[in-house]
């Protein structure tokens, strides 16, 4: 089945750093979506991306849906403390079974 | 209010137990999911539901069972809880693309 490749697994910064995380398919996708997921609470919808090469930001965060339609990227810029917790992407693969797919999250921590 | 919720937040039952995970939502979505979270791996879908009517396995539905009593409802069971499937467990709701999460039921299996 599809299968999705997020990296890295987990990130140690400093506050005010900007911060790169990436996932990436052997195969199509039609939508990425990107979620953060608080400690001990569930993942909560970020940035949606529907279009091959669209780029959309909310805030300090900033997606894009790769051209090859076969990866998609995160930015998070001047991060802050509150930026700790896991980053999901996860997407619906070219079969539309209406099944998402999950990367397996990449951790950030941020150091005041 | 929260528009998914999650019942019980967290469980510790004992290896063989039944144990029965709720979800509710208020989103109006006929569209309902469960998930598990283990550490590293990701969320990894156990069934989906896309109306009453219908009930689908995932990709780790093995020594689980789910029923969907309305629109608004979708239960998940283990019927012999064991060791391994001791992790975080979310149902989701959607109408489209874009799924929403509850809060999540940290269960336990000694």
């Amino acid at each position: 089945g599809q299968q999705l490749n997020q990296s890295p697994q987990s990130m140690f910064i400093q506050e005010g750093e900007d911060v790169s995380m990436n996932c990436t398919s052997s195969s199509i996708f039609n939508t990425w979506l990107w979620y953060k997921q608080d400690p001990g609470e569930g993942p909560v919808l970020l940035i949606a991306l529907y279009k091959a090469g669209e780029l959309t930001s909310n805030g300090r965060l900033t997606a894009q849906f790769g051209i090859t339609r076969k990866d998609s990227f995160l930015n998070i810029s001047a991060s802050i403390p509150s930026d700790v917790g896991i980053y999901f992407c996860a997407g619906h693969g070219s079969s539309n079974t209406g099944k998402l797919i999950f990367g397996q999250g990449t951790t950030l921590q941020v150091k005041p | 209010d929260a528009d998914v919720t999650q019942t019980p937040r967290n469980r510790i039952t004992k290896t063989g137990k039944r144990i029965m995970l709720e979800c509710s939502q208020t989103k109006g979505h006929d569209r309902m999911y469960w998930y598990r979270q283990d550490p590293g791996l990701g969320l990894r879908l156990i069934y989906y539901s896309f109306d009453v009517k219908d009930i689908n396995k995932g990709e780790i539905s093995d020594g689980y069972s789910v029923s969907r009593q309305a629109q608004a409802k979708f239960s998940l069971s283990l019927e012999s809880a064991i060791p391994n499937q001791t992790a975080l467990y979310f149902c989701a709701t959607s109408v489209s693309d874009t799924q929403y999460f509850g809060p999540g039921t940290r269960l336990t299996v000694l």
